[in-house]
């Protein structure tokens, strides 16, 4: 069975500090894809990223970065300089290969202080 | 903005009462997927639907019916409302091309707040 762990449920920093959220996956596939998703205040899940289980590249876009490591079947996303419009519920999820349900994680709300 | 639109925004309804939720996909993607999110049981899959017909059943209550029609917008029907029914519902899109099952990215409408009474 899939399972994703989000075991931060609340993170607040300060507005300029990095923070690094973590996720932990469980699938028995070989092929599976990972997900992260940005829910602000406003209620809308908006796609952030996308990973294929082949593809173990770090990747970076502006402020935001990701980690996949398959070793310790993690998958954390780090925020760069994080700003005020960074507070939001951020989610994980999984889809393994021919099943095409999203299992997301229970997620980790961030809040930036200015 | 995702491109995919759900109606109505929020819905106000009383126990026992009968609700429609509608959803469009972005143009183009043929398959139509219904989430709920509530404070208990997180953000958890519903169905979906595949150019018409149902391709996947998750823990869906058997008061709830959805189905998606030929012009692929989906509609998602609940009925004899509980107060636990009360949740925020995500419709999702993605383009899953022919009948290969497939992980393409879903993209999540803005979704529906249900309020019942």
């Amino acid at each position: 069975a899939q399972k994703v762990t989000q075991a931060q449920t609340e993170i607040s920093v300060v507005e300029k500090e990095d923070v690094t959220l973590d996720c932990v996956y469980e699938t028995r596939d070989t092929t599976y894809y990972l997900f992260w998703y940005k829910q602000p205040p406003s209620g809308e899940l908006v796609f952030l990223i996308r990973r294929n289980s082949f593809d173990e590249q770090n990747e970076i876009s502006g402020r935001y970065s990701w980690n996949f490591q398959k070793s310790t079947s993690s998958f954390n996303f780090t925020i760069t300089a994080s700003q005020v419009v960074d507070s939001a519920v951020y989610f994980c999820a999984l889809i393994d290969f021919g099943n095409e349900k999203l299992t997301f994680g229970t997620g980790t709300r961030l809040t930036i202080i200015p | 903005d995702s491109g995919v639109t759900q109606t109505p925004k929020h819905l106000i309804t009383a126990t026992g009462q009968r609700v429609t939720l509608r959803c469009s996909p972005r143009s183009g993607d043929l398959s139509v997927y219904w989430y709920q999110q509530s404070l208990d049981q997180g953000l958890q899959f519903l169905i979906q639907y595949y150019n018409g017909e149902e391709r996947a059943k998750g823990n869906i209550l058997e008061r709830f019916s959805a189905q998606q029609f030929p012009d692929l917008h989906s509609e998602l029907n609940l009925s004899s409302l509980e107060l636990g029914d009360s949740a925020l519902y995500f419709c999702a899109s993605s383009v899953v091309a022919g009948e290969i099952r497939s992980t393409d990215t879903q993209y999540f409408g803005p979704g529906t707040r249900l309020t019942v009474l």
